[in-house]
């Protein structure tokens, strides 16, 4: 059972576009939503988080989205740039460990 | 400098064979966790450890076993149970749990089964 449901796989957006990644998950007992971003042969970074007492929280260009009623959270990358290409993964906590999403590979084109 | 070392960074081993992946920390951190990275397959939890000496089994535990002897320290051993081993194992730490802040992770061990 897939507890952290993730789209697109992969996504392809123009220099200075808005790259928006989905996640659902299944667990309402989940109360910590981070999204980690990857390059090739290194591991993840947290890049934000978000708790499900608020909708909404911005970092610089980086903005994550949450609709508890709905179970969905999304990420949104404004200002897309080439240096944005990495795979992100969104993840669930509760208590002690995180599940993760199947990831989201993202190519900015120059 | 603090982070998370793993080693080695690329492991080839022979069908039948055992290997052990290496942790370390220097964070002091009280967590720490091991994942396995499969494309297209996510990140997916194979053991963690909250405290020295105890230590939990993830969602693919199955043909693994780990050790935490020392708070620094949480070796992964692939035993040749483990049907399909080839992947992308990711070592990560935590402060407290996992809900409570950001997991740091290290640069991953590439293991090629040949």
């Amino acid at each position: 059972q897939q507890q952290v449901k993730q789209s697109p796989q992969s996504l392809i957006v123009q220099k200075g576009g808005i790259s928006i990644i989905n996640c659902a998950y299944e667990n309402t007992a989940f109360d910590y939503f981070p999204w980690y971003q990857q390059f090739p042969g290194k591991g993840p970074a947290l890049l934000i988080a978000i708790r499900p007492d608020v909708s909404e929280k911005k970092e610089g260009r980086f903005t994550i989205s949450f609709n508890k009623s709905a179970k969905q959270f999304s990420l949104h990358i404004m200002d897309s740039q080439p240096g944005d290409s990495a795979t992100y993964f969104c993840a669930a906590s509760r208590y002690s460990t995180l599940t993760f999403g199947k990831g989201t590979m993202l190519l900015v084109s120059p | 400098d603090g982070g998370i070392t793993q080693s080695p960074k690329y492991l080839f081993r022979k069908e039948g064979q055992n290997v052990t992946l290496s942790c370390e920390q220097n964070l002091n951190h009280d967590a720490m966790y091991w994942y396995r990275q499969d494309p297209g397959q996510g990140l997916r939890l194979i053991y963690y450890s909250q405290i020295v000496n105890d230590f939990q089994k993830g969602d693919i535990a199955e043909g693994y076993s780990v050790s935490r002897e020392k708070k620094e320290s949480f070796p992964l051993t692939v035993t040749s149970a483990q049907k399909n081993p080839t992947a992308f194992y990711l070592c990560a730490s935590s402060r407290t749990g996992a809900n409570t802040g950001e997991l740091f992770f290290g640069e991953g061990s590439r293991l090629t089964v040949l």
